[in-house]
């Protein structure tokens, strides 16, 4: 089975923080996405990473950045935390010939 | 833009009886669907999947039907069961080169099952 795994399932922050969310899989994907998903508005795609070191903006890019140095690792971070960051993000990654994509459990995330 | 809608947003359905999960979608060029179940508080879990060169394809308890003339896609459960109960959201992949892997998702449905 594809596991995809989140550093933390809470999280909270306060206004100005560097927040960084971990995300790890271990099926050798070589696609990775960060989402984050708001009540109302679904999923919305952040950044995602085709192979190490590559990564892509999404739709809603604007505060967040992204690392990937590994390819079972995809890091979002959040440079200067804010109170409209405060929702769910989630990991997913993908066979980079599949459009299946795998999801990890999320962190919820609490600007304060 | 286009985006993939649901007709829905909430389903109540007695244990036991058939679920119909709807989702419009409006880029006829999207290829490849798939459905998510979403329980309280854990990540998109995948059900199924379908190709545009479908109509049908089942599953463990699970059919998506794909009818491409009206852009509609459904997800049949049969036989519900309180375990059922989950947001459910389709999602739906345009191929568009460099990003062939994004998938656009609906909002969801959320489904109780009552017992």
């Amino acid at each position: 089975d594809v596991k995809v795994t989140q550093s933390s399932r809470y999280l909270v922050k306060r206004t100005g923080e560097k927040v960084f969310l971990e995300c790890v899989q271990d099926m050798d994907h070589e696609n990775m996405f960060w989402y984050r998903q708001d009540p109302g508005l679904g999923l919305r795609l952040i950044y995602f990473s085709y192979d190490v070191k590559m990564k892509e903006k999404g739709d809603i890019p604007e505060g967040y950045s992204v690392s990937r140095e590994k390819k079972e690792r995809f890091s979002l971070i959040l440079e200067s935390a804010s109170t409209n960051q405060t929702s769910m993000y989630l990991c997913a990654s993908s066979l980079p010939d599949s459009d299946t994509q795998y999801f990890g459990p999320g962190t919820r995330l609490t600007v304060l | 833009g286009e985006s993939v809608g649901l007709h829905l947003p909430t389903l109540s359905v007695q244990e036991g009886d058939n679920s119909i999960i709807n989702c419009a979608y409006s880029n006829s060029a999207s290829d490849y669907f798939i459905w998510y179940k979403q329980e309280s508080g854990k990540g998109p879990q995948f059900i199924i999947d379908i190709r545009s060169n479908m109509d049908k394809r089942q599953g463990q308890r699970v059919t998506v039907l794909l009818n491409k003339t009206v852009k509609h896609l459904s997800l049949q459960i049969a036989a519900t069961q309180p375990g059922d109960s989950a947001v459910y959201f389709c999602a739906e992949n345009i191929e568009s080169g460099g990003s062939n892997y994004k998938l656009t998702f609906g909002k969801g449905t959320l489904l109780t099952v009552n017992p």
